[in-house]
């Protein structure tokens, strides 16, 4: 059975901080999602990996197939980056869904 | 305009009452899902449809069941609710072939 497990599952920084939220999942997969929850409730895909590494503005998503994890990380971060992110774990036309980190930024 | 979307956005409705959620999308896409997101966990597949004739059911279908209208409209319904259905609910879609989903706004349903 895969699992996807997050860490941390909260995460308080001050405005400029870079931020790292950690994924691990426990079998082969073809792809690696990161969703933004927004305090709304709202959910938008911000990255679909299946190797190395993509970069979207101050978003930067990292994958390593053979450690199984991923790692989601945020420059110069600001208060309007507060939300969940969510990992999650494809392969076949299974999805599986971590709990999502909640991120606090203050200003 | 959105292109999935949810209805209706909030619902409290009583034990025992048959209640529907309804989700349209104008992306063509040919698979759409129905997701549960509960406080501190994870979100979880409710049903999943590849197209119009092919409805499966995902890892907590009990209590829920689906229709598949056409290839833009996915609806779920809770034919007898019950409290522990409480939740927000969320649509989403994907084109066969690709990876990313899109999801719906979500519905927020209370079952008192």
């Amino acid at each position: 059975k895969n699992e996807v497990e997050q860490s941390p599952q909260n995460l308080t920084a001050q405005e400029g901080e870079f931020i790292t939220i950690n994924c691990s999942y426990s079998v082969g997969i073809s792809a690696l999602h990161w969703l933004q929850q927004h305090p709304g409730g709202g959910i938008v895909s911000l990255f679909m990996l299946s190797s190395g590494k993509k970069k979207h503005g101050r978003l930067i998503a990292t994958i390593n197939i053979q450690e199984k994890h991923s790692s989601l990380h945020i420059t110069a971060s600001h208060p309007r980056d507060s939300a969940v992110y969510i990992c999650a774990a494809g392969w076949d036309d299974k999805i599986i869904f971590g709990k999502g980190t909640r991120l606090h930024i203050l200003p | 305009d959105a292109d999935v979307t949810q209805t209706p956005r909030n619902r409290i409705t009583k034990t025992g009452k048959r209640i529907m959620l309804e989700c349209s999308q104008t992306k063509g896409h040919d698979r759409m899902y129905w997701y549960r997101q509960d406080p501190g966990l994870g979100l979880r597949l409710i049903y999943y449809s590849f197209d119009v004739k092919d409805i499966n059911k995902g890892e907590i279908s009990d209590g829920y069941s689906v229709s598949r209208q056409a290839q833009a409209k996915f609806s779920l319904s809770l034919e007898s609710a019950i409290p522990n259905q409480t939740a927000l609910y969320f649509c989403a879609t994907r084109q066969g072939g690709t990876d990313t989903q899109y999801f719906g706004p979500g519905t927020r349903l209370t079952v008192l």
